[in-house]
């Protein structure tokens, strides 16, 4: 089993359209938890840190469920732009570092 | 400010040649790793760096060495290529460890013959 999983998707969706994703992961002891985001043929950038309060940043929610192990994000109000592939990141402590493990990514297709 | 930079931006290698993917950050970050990216495989972890002269290795190290001989550079060197190899390699420096947000570079797309 994969230590992240997440569904490949895609998710296509019309503008407007409130979408979600979820990401799994193995390691109870994994401690930091991210979403990147990432363009076609592109790096990838960080779209927002997940906190176990959860948080939200204008149109994108974040939410962790320890108990569960998932993290979650939420876009409301998609836009044309937010069409992308986003990763789940988490990071466990490794002798001393953090060792990020990605998902393989979900794709979001948002149309017009 | 420059951010994380890697060259060739593209390469083609024939089987059994070697090359060195170079890496550069200007934001004096004490951590740095490099990635493939395969279709389908998502991000994996070959190398990391937690300062100069520190080294580990990641999830696919096989193939491939590091150094990290200053703050801002680490060397990605494939010493006998082969078509396993062809992928999309990042990059990616961070403060602190790689907890914190990482900042990619632009990639370097290596096809092997």
């Amino acid at each position: 089993r994969k230590e992240v999983e997440q569904d490949p998707g895609p998710f296509n969706v019309p503008e407007g359209a409130t979408v979600a994703f979820n990401c799994t992961y193995s390691n109870s002891a994994s401690q930091s938890f991210f979403w990147y985001r990432q363009d076609c043929r592109k790096e990838p950038k960080l779209l927002m840190s997940v906190y176990s309060s959860g948080n939200e940043d204008g149109r994108f929610t974040a939410q962790l469920n320890r108990a569960s192990q998932y993290i979650s994000l939420l876009i409301r109000d998609s836009k044309l732009s937010d069409s992308a592939t986003y990763l789940c990141v988490v990071s466990t402590a490794s002798g001393g570092s953090y060792i990020p493990t990605f998902g393989r990514g979900t794709s979001l297709i948002v149309h017009p | 400010n420059a951010g994380v930079t890697q060259t060739p931006k593209f390469q083609v290698l024939k089987t059994g040649q070697s090359m060195t993917l170079q890496c550069a950050q200007d934001m004096n970050h004490e951590y740095m790793s490099w990635y493939r990216q395969d279709p389908g495989m998502g991000l994996r972890l070959i190398h990391y760096s937690v300062g100069a002269g520190i080294t580990d290795q990641g999830e696919v190290p096989n193939g491939y060495n590091v150094s990290r001989s200053t703050t801002e550079d680490f060397p990605l060197r494939l010493l006998s290529a082969a078509p396993s190899q062809t992928s999309v390699y990042f990059c990616a420096s961070s403060y602190r460890g790689t907890g914190n947000e990482q900042y990619f570079g632009p990639g370097t797309r290596l096809t092997v013959t």
